[in-house]
């Protein structure tokens, strides 16, 4: 079946630097992609959805100048994480829907975030 | 907006035992998932479904819609230690987006 996959599955970073997680859809393309949080002991909470050259759709909440997802192709979303704190330490999960066969939705592997 | 709860959040049982998970939401959807997360893992698909009525088994576990109700259940059935995990029902409106429930983390004691 598709695959999605995440890079890098974990990152360590010091408070104040940036990150970038990449989000990739292997065998299909995909138009739009869901960048979801999931903090320790909690559910997954979506943050942004990402739509393949244009702009990404911020959740209330989400602050777009510190989350910036960049979709520039139709197989490849990145999120970066500007200056890095502690509490933006949390599990990062992308999804993409391969909207033309099955539409089916895919999860990738996960990328854990360390802040120290 | 959209919510969508499940109920229990923690559940521990005993090998050999069945039970239920359930999972209500607040609005009309076109589809309903089920997943499971094992510890620092991603979401694995357990079931989609799609129909009001619609039914899945998968080894131990089947799972029910009844879009009326705007419930679906998760049914454990003669549960093994291997189906401790997290399970999150998740619906899907207008194939856009999910919305997750909060979880039940099961644990199945030998």
């Amino acid at each position: 079946g598709a695959v999605v996959s995440q890079h890098p599955s974990w990152v360590i970073c010091k408070s104040g630097t940036s990150v970038k997680i990449e989000c990739r859809s292997l065998d299909f393309q995909a138009t739009t992609m869901f960048w979801y949080r999931q903090f320790p002991k909690q559910s997954l909470m979506l943050m942004a959805t990402s739509n393949e050259g244009s702009k990404a759709t911020y959740e209330q909440g989400v602050e777009k100048d510190k989350f910036l997802i960049n979709h520039a192709s139709l197989t490849l979303s990145t999120l970066t994480v500007t200056s890095a704190h502690p509490e933006d330490s949390s599990f990062y999960i992308c999804s993409a829907r391969d909207y033309k066969n099955t539409g089916e939705l895919f999860f990738g592997e996960g990328s854990r975030l360390t802040v120290l | 907006e959209l919510k969508v709860e499940q109920n229990p959040l923690f559940l521990s049982m005993q090998e050999g035992k069945n039970y239920t998970i359930y999972c209500n939401y607040s609005t009309t959807s076109d589809r309903l998932y089920w997943y499971r997360q094992d510890p620092g893992k991603s979401l694995e698909s357990l079931f989609v479904l799609l129909s009001n009525g619609a039914v899945k088994q998968e080894g131990r576990l089947m799972a029910s819609l009844d879009t009326k109700a705007r419930l679906s259940t998760l049914h454990i059935t003669a549960a093994v230690h291997d189906l401790s995990a997290t399970y999150f029902c998740a619906v899907d409106i207008s194939g856009s987006r999910l919305t997750f429930g909060e979880g039940t983390q099961l644990t199945v004691n030998p």
